[in-house]
């Protein structure tokens, strides 16, 4: 596509329901970034993947996150038993070539657990 | 691990003013330098991407330079306008993800 796509723009959800977050990256990209924002703070890295496999996940804060990308190109940000703290904007991000390439942001899913 | 820091917070600055907005990081290793801008309740949008060895980037009215051993960029927007009021990011890339600072609030006043 065009742009780095994510669906869906906005989620409310219940405290201690599942989540899913989707990002399609623009295509050819092999680098996919997922980050989290809270208002007034900088991006925040979750996890990153290099095609299919999760090179790093050090940012995803605890065993409720994972996030799977089966085929290198669409990801999925999988939140379970969400919490009130787990509301933010979640912002994906694309790059085409590693190290060196420019990165390409998403409009974010925004996520509210009342 | 990186750290960036931006100076300022924000700023508030009358149209037609040139401004410089700075950002700092602890870690020298780095891969690259990339700018962004992002409007209220919208993602980030690509200004300006300076690999590790070069040393400035020009586009339009905006130049991005970096100092990789003292750890430091500056964003220099010329003639500003009311439409680049918007919240400055600047991320580094090192290792194997990007380091962000918590943005320069920028408000041109027309």
């Amino acid at each position: 596509g065009a742009g780095v796509s994510q669906t869906p723009s906005n989620k409310v959800t219940e405290k201690g329901k599942y989540v899913e977050l989707r990002c399609d990256p623009i295509s050819g990209h092999t680098a996919l970034y997922w980050y989290r924002q809270s208002l007034g703070q900088g991006p925040e890295f979750l996890i990153y993947f290099q095609g299919t496999g999760a090179a790093d996940d050090s940012g995803l804060p605890n065993d409720r996150f994972f996030a799977v990308r089966p085929e290198g190109s669409v990801s999925t940000l999988k939140i379970q038993r969400t919490e009130r703290g787990d509301s933010a904007v979640y912002l994906c991000a694309s790059q085409a070539l590693v190290d060196t390439g420019e990165l390409f942001f998403g409009e974010g899913s925004r996520l509210t657990v009342l | 691990k990186q750290e960036v820091t931006q100076i300022p917070a924000a700023l508030s600055v009358p149209e037609g003013e040139n401004l410089v907005l700075n950002c700092s990081f602890t870690d020298s290793a780095i891969y690259n330098l990339q700018w962004f801008r992002q409007d209220p309740g919208k993602g980030l949008t690509s200004l300006l991407l300076i690999q590790s060895s070069q040393r400035e980037q020009t586009s339009g009215r905006l130049n991005a330079s970096l100092d990789k051993s003292s750890g430091r960029s500056t964003l220099y927007i010329a003639a500003s306008q009311p439409g680049d009021s918007a919240t400055y990011l600047c991320a580094v890339l090192s290792g194997n993800q990007f380091y962000f600072g918590t943005g320069t609030s920028l408000t041109v006043i027309p």
